[in-house]
């Protein structure tokens, strides 16, 4: 049972641009949202996270939005850079858990 | 961010053998560790979830005499593929969480031949 649902599954953007990613979850007994940049035959490496406490987290270029009566969150890149080509996951643990329930993933592409 | 090491990153072995894949926490203590396993342009699916000195907590699906696992100190956990086979190729990534974060390792890449 998919828990977080992600969009999109695939993105390409320009250098220079604004990468958005997007999550949305049902549970709201969900406290942690980090997101995570895997590239190819790597493992995951979290990028930045946010609990629903706050409505933004900013960290360089990264910016983690949450929108709790929505019940959704994303991740937008600024000034798109080539190595940030990779696959993004969402992920959200529920409250007084351990196991994380992660996205589909989005490959992000960003052309030169 | 703290570092999770993973050892072997890749390893081939012969069906019927068994493999073992080692997770070590390198500069935090890990209450709770986690074996992934990720296919080709999917998301991760978790296998397992143990505390230090507790039996692992297998999902549904995951055959536990297949995939022993061993969470020996704070530090170290390992996953044991015994009678490996073909279907057992796949990557396989491990996770530790150390206070609110949880911190992957690098991942070992399992090829049975």
């Amino acid at each position: 049972q998919q828990q977080v649902k992600q969009s999109p599954q695939s993105l390409i953007v320009q250098k220079g641009g604004i990468s958005i990613i997007n999550c949305a979850y049902e549970n709201t007994a969900f406290d942690y949202f980090p997101w995570y940049q895997q590239f190819p035959g790597k493992g995951p490496a979290l990028l930045i996270a946010i609990r629903p406490d706050v409505s933004e987290k900013k960290e360089g270029r990264f910016t983690i939005s949450f929108n709790k009566s929505a019940k959704q969150f994303s991740l937008h890149i600024m000034d798109s850079q080539p190595g940030d080509s990779a696959t993004y996951f969402c992920a959200a643990r529920l409250r007084g858990a351990n196991d994380m329930r992660f996205g589909a993933g989005t490959r992000l592409t960003v052309k030169p | 961010g703290a570092v999770v090491s993973q050892h072997p990153s890749r390893v081939i072995c012969k069906s019927g053998t068994s493999v073992k894949i080692e997770c070590r926490s390198l500069d935090f203590q890990a209450t709770t560790m986690f074996w992934y396993r990720q296919f080709p342009k999917q998301s991760l699916m978790l296998m397992a979830t143990s505390n230090e000195g507790s039996k692992a907590t297998y999902e549904q699906g995951v055959e536990k005499d297949k995939f022993l696992i061993n969470h020996a100190s704070l530090t170290l956990s390992t996953l044991t593929v015994t009678s490996a086979h073909p279907e057992d190729s796949s990557f396989y990534i491990c996770s530790a969480r150390g206070g609110y974060e949880q911190y992957f390792g690098p991942g070992t890449r399992l090829t049975v031949t």
